[in-house]
């Protein structure tokens, strides 16, 4: 059973635009976000994270909204660019309830294609 | 340069063979992770170390061994695998207690 669900397995947007990708999980232990975004033939590469004492956390062009009751989370690229163009992935951890809290779960990604 | 440097970046082995994945990271990270990604599956966590001593194995047959020599090695020793072992396999690292892991850039495997 999947914990972390990215439902769309691909978004396509123009130069300019909000790309927004979405992510819902299941698991009610889940208290640390995470983004990371792909290029083909290189490695996952981090982007932005949440904990769970937040809603909401900016770091330039991206953003990550987090709605705890929906156990649902969201990556806002504003404006979007042709380079942001790329497999994006969510994770989930459980950093607070310890033991294995280093393990991330991933979903199975979305392709982003931003058009010039 | 990311941190994490994996090799051989590509490696087609036959089903008889022996062969091993190295990864190393330049981070002074305690924790160190083995990652396969399959086409249109999400990242599956294989193995993880931290302090060299191995915590988790995900149900990960015996044809993958794992070895930490150190914190800052980790290997993957392939034998025997079958075609559907074909696959990205991506190593990680990232302090003991933090859970932004930092990637390195994964060994296409193909077993032919």
């Amino acid at each position: 059973d999947q914990q972390v669900k990215q439902n769309s397995p691909s978004l396509s947007v123009q130069e300019g635009r909000i790309s927004i990708l979405n992510c819902d999980y299941t698991n009610s232990m889940f208290d640390y976000f995470l983004w990371y975004k792909k290029y083909p033939a290189e490695g996952p590469t981090f982007l932005i994270s949440i904990s769970s004492i937040k809603d909401k956390n900016e770091d330039g062009r991206f953003t990550v909204f987090l709605n705890k009751s929906a156990k649902h989370l969201s990556l806002h690229i504003v404006p979007s660019q042709p380079g942001d163009s790329a497999v994006y992935f969510c994770a989930a951890s459980a950093m607070m309830s310890g033991g294995s809290n280093y393990k991330l779960t991933f979903g199975k990604g979305t392709l982003l294609t931003v058009n010039p | 340069e990311t941190g994490v440097t994996q090799t051989p970046r590509h490696l087609v082995m036959g089903m008889t063979n022996k062969k091993s994945l190295k990864c190393e990271q330049h981070l002074g990270h305690n924790a160190m992770y083995w990652y396969k990604q399959s086409a249109k599956k999400p990242l599956e966590l294989m193995f993880v170390y931290s302090l060299e001593e191995r915590v988790e194995n995900n149900s990960v047959p015996s044809r993958f061994s794992p070895e930490c020599p150190n914190s800052s090695h980790l290997f993957l020793h392939l034998h025997t695998l079958q075609p559907e072992d074909s696959a990205l396999y991506l190593c990680a690292s990232s302090q003991e207690r933090g859970t932004e892991a930092f990637f390195g850039q994964g060994t296409r495997l193909t077993v032919v």
